[in-house]
This record gives structure tokens, C-alpha cells and sequence, in this order.
């Protein structure tokens, strides 16, 4: 159990540029999940995969937001034309049957 | 997205003294509660996940209780260590494998 992966752990931008996370869940975990967290907050859901199949996404996902699985192992994470309210830890999490095991998290800070 | 709360939101106890931790969740569409701890710099690690009302789980000086009826549980840590300040979070998790998480109580142990 190689656990769950996260690249990069941190990445600092330009308002207005696009970013790419990767996450490499446990392999024989065939559901992902993304968080978003800001300080003093809860991880809040974003998107949940099981294979491949994207089956549910938080109306937090502007349409700035898009996240992919494309062949049900690893997954990615882009926001287009990022900003600063964009800036926060996100977390990707696997699942096999309980609990979620969780990634380091992706730290984004958005200038 | 579903309403979890957690209360108090932080919380400082002396070495030694016992606590707990309240996670209110809905009480309709419910297929589990996940409780996780989250130290800081680290990813979140689950503690517990229990699905059965009346449901009591122990993991060494920390156990945790489960209503769904009235959609509430309780964590409990006896006889607080510093080793013991993080974050603790519970999540509630649907029939559809979605979880949502609530802001977590953020726990300090003074020694």
C-alpha cells in the first residue's frame, strides 16, 4: 500500500492562468474523490469518480473547474483562468470499500 | 450539499482531562458516519466508521457513539496527550459513496 498521491504539494500562480493536480489514489481503490479546503473550514466536496465515470459535482465547480479520470487510476484536477478565491489546500482521496484515504493535499495560492 | 455540523469548533483541555466532540447530520439518506483526525502538516487518518444505530466503536483512549435516529455522534477522548491536538473531523456518508464533511473541532492539549 503505496497510499494516495498528490503532485504537485504546493503551486504558486498568476490570477488568470491555468493549473493541472494530479492524484494517484491506491490502486485497488476504485472510488476518487476531490476536496477543497480553506482555513478554518471543512474539506468541501467537489467531484467523486468511481472508475472512470464522474458521478457527482458540487455546484462549487464553476465551470472554471473541470476533473478527470480517465482511464479509473489516476486522476487530475484543472481550473482554468484561476483567482485568488481559488487559493486553498485540495485534497484528493481513494476508497475501496471504508474508509477514504487521503492524499497530502495540493496547497494553491493564487497572486 | 448536506448540513454537518460540529461543535465546539475548537477546544483547548488540560493533559489529562477528558473531552468530546458533537457531529450533527441529517438523518434521512444515511449509509454511514467516518470520523477522521487531522494533525497538522499531515492528511487526514480515519478513526472510525460506523453505520449501525446505537453503534459504539473504541480505538485505544478514544471511542465514539452513533444515533442516526436523531443524527448525531459523539467522540470521546479519556484522558487527553498533547500527541492528541489535531483537527477532528467527521464526514457523513450517503447511499450514493458521496461524504460530506462538517468544519471539525479543532482539539489542543496543554501538558
Amino acid at each position: 500500500d503505496t497510499g494516495v498521491s498528490q503532485n504537485p504539494r504546493h503551486k504558486i500562480t498568476k490570477r488568470g492562468q491555468n493549473v493541472t493536480f494530479r492524484c494517484d489514489p491506491i490502486s485497488e481503490h476504485n472510488r476518487l474523490y476531490w476536496y477543497r479546503q480553506t482555513l478554518g473550514q471543512g474539506p468541501e466536496f467537489l467531484t467523486y469518480f468511481q472508475n472512470e465515470a464522474q458521478l457527482e459535482k458540487s455546484r462549487l465547480l464553476s465551470d472554471r473547474f473541470s476533473a478527470e479520470r480517465p482511464k479509473g487510476s489516476f486522476s487530475t484536477l484543472e481550473i482554468q483562468r484561476t483567482e485568488q478565491g481559488d487559493s486553498a489546500m485540495y485534497l484528493c482521496a481513494s476508497k475501496g470499500e471504508s474508509p477514504l484515504h487521503f492524499g497530502n493535499g495540493t496547497r494553491l495560492t493564487v497572486t | 450539499i448536506l448540513n454537518v455540523e460540529q461543535s465546539p469548533q475548537s477546544l483547548h483541555v488540560q493533559e489529562g482531562d477528558s473531552t468530546n466532540f458533537t457531529c450533527s447530520f441529517p438523518s434521512s439518506n444515511f449509509y454511514a458516519l467516518h470520523w477522521y483526525r487531522w494533525e497538522t502538516a499531515k492528511s487526514p487518518e480515519a478513526l472510525f466508521v460506523m453505520t449501525l444505530n446505537g453503534d459504539e466503536k473504541k480505538k485505544g483512549r478514544i471511542s465514539a457513539t452513533l444515533n442516526t435516529k436523531e443524527g448525531y455522534s459523539y467522540l470521546y477522548i479519556k484522558g487527553s496527550q498533547p500527541e492528541d491536538s489535531a483537527t477532528y473531523l467527521c464526514a457523513f456518508q450517503t447511499g450514493a459513496n458521496n461524504l460530506f464533511f462538517g468544519t471539525g473541532t479543532r482539539l489542543t492539549v496543554i501538558p
